[in-house]
């Protein structure tokens, strides 16, 4: 049974620099989330899929951060001209959700950002 | 935006207490979930809850949704080292997986 991968687990880069996460969700499942979480706080919304739907998008998320789902499967999150504030852990959740049933979300182990 | 108020922030305790750590919030959650994070790993979920008034187990871990729906509490009985992490309280506003809202977590510590 695979869970929730992330690739890279640990990214270390220079302020200005364009970085590319990846998330494969579990087999089957439909949404896929995406997280950012800071020393010391829980998980923040960022944005969510359903199958390659972006459906919603928090106002975390600025214009230098783009997420896709181009097949319905894996995602990438890109953040463009990175800063110093972006250094988190980002972690990917997914599940399988329909009307009126009750699932919940399964989370990666995160890729952690370093910005210099 | 909507935020969850977790306690404790911390704690210490000895190998074989009882641990109890709560949430609340002042909207209505219809959903209440509890994770554990390890150090640089994601969060592992422990306890779902669906119904207000619901009480469940996962082995030595209850949980219970609060009749309000503003609140959850989260018991650890008889605790071990590898209880040691930061136990997170989530809640969803709506049913059908919208985004997770999280507490800040408590950070729990197991003195064998």
């Amino acid at each position: 049974d695979t869970g929730v991968s992330q690739d890279p687990r640990h990214k270390i880069t220079k302020r200005g620099q364009n970085v590319t996460f990846r998330c494969d969700p579990i087999s089957e499942h439909n949404r896929l989330y995406w997280y950012r979480q800071t020393l010391g706080q829980g998980p923040e919304f960022l944005t969510y899929f359903q199958n390659e739907a972006q459906l919603e998008k928090s106002r975390l998320l600025s214009d230098r951060f783009s997420a896709e789902r181009p097949k319905g499967s894996f995602s990438t999150l890109e953040i463009q001209r990175t800063e110093q504030g972006d250094s988190a852990m980002y972690l990917c959740a997914s599940s399988l959700a329909w009307d009126r049933v009750q699932e919940t979300q399964y989370f990666g182990p995160g890729t952690r950002l370093l910005v210099l | 935006g909507q935020q969850l108020n977790q306690s404790p922030q911390s704690m210490f305790i000895q190998e074989g207490e009882d641990v109890s750590m709560n949430c609340t919030s002042s909207s209505i959650f219809n959903t209440w979930l509890w994770y554990k994070q390890d150090p640089g790993e994601g969060p592992v979920l422990l306890i779902a809850l669906y119904k207000a008034g619901e009480l469940t187990s996962n082995g030595r871990l209850t949980a219970q949704f609060g009749i309000t729906r503003k609140d959850s509490f989260l018991n650890i009985s008889a605790s071990i080292p590898s209880d040691v992490g930061i136990y997170f309280c989530a809640g969803q506003l709506e049913r059908g997986n919208t985004p997770l809202v999280f507490g800040k977590g408590t950070r729990l510590s197991v003195i064998a």
